[in-house]
């Protein structure tokens, strides 16, 4: 199973807006409504951000959202802050019980 | 999303076996899928492979790079998962982060802190 294609790196000011793609194919991100996206910080664990292609576990801010269109999925931080910086994966369930990540994006706030 | 805490990493030598064990409170341990992503230095995060629930039958899947390699069990009565890991490759080095999947298995709801793995001769 290959990897989903994320950009390496975007980057905004504060209170911008950024958006990151997550590219896969018809046998996972276009298959399957099991899309979760995970931020990680510098030297801690991963940490859902969201679940089902568009949901917000409580907890997480409301300037994360997300959509899917086929076999591609979208991450938006709206009002970029100072914290979000960080490194954000993609995960899609793919074909005989297996999920796959992205190559990650590193987001910078400048 | 609940405390997960794993244990058992160290440096091992190529062709070596190491063994990670991982456990969760505040959950019914037993309702719940758990796997293993790990992350290269540097590197992105990758899907290991997971144990099912027991009312998913308790089976188990495993990427193509490890299958036939690493095996993962589950004691439910004491609330661990274990990551066996044989004939270990340079390739294998890493952080181990345990993961606990929701009641729906599709999405990760719990990580551990991760541990590390270090492969070398």
């Amino acid at each position: 199973q290959s990897a989903l294609t994320q950009p390496r790196s975007v980057s905004g000011s504060p209170g911008q807006s950024v958006t990151i793609s997550c590219t896969g194919s018809g046998s996972d991100v276009g298959a399957y409504n099991w899309v979760s996206w995970y931020q990680q910080h510098p030297g801690e664990a991963p940490k859902l951000l969201i679940y089902d292609v568009t949901k917000r576990p409580s907890g997480v801010p409301a300037r994360f959202s997300a959509s899917k269109s086929g076999n591609t999925a979208s991450l938006t931080i709206s009002g970029l802050q100072a914290e979000d910086e960080a490194d954000y994966y993609c995960c899609s369930y793919a074909d005989n019980y297996s999920w796959v990540f992205g190559g990650g994006t590193k987001v910078a706030v400048l | 999303e609940v405390p997960v805490v794993e244990s058992g990493g160290g440096l091992v030598q190529p062709g070596r076996s190491l063994r990670l064990s991982c456990t969760a409170s505040g959950l019914v341990f037993s309702d719940h899928s758990v796997g293993w992503v790990r992350q290269a230095p540097g590197k992105g995060l990758e899907w290991v492979g997971f144990i099912r629930s027991r009312p998913y039958g308790g089976t188990t899947a495993y990427a193509a790079s490890v299958k036939g390699r690493f095996t993962i069990s589950r004691d439910d009565s004491k609330s661990f998962a274990h990551l066996q890991m044989n004939s270990l490759k340079t390739e294998d080095t890493g952080t181990y982060f345990c993961i606990i999947y929701d009641y729906g298995e599709d999405y990760f709801d719990s990580w551990g802190q991760g541990s590390l793995v270090a492969v070398s001769s």
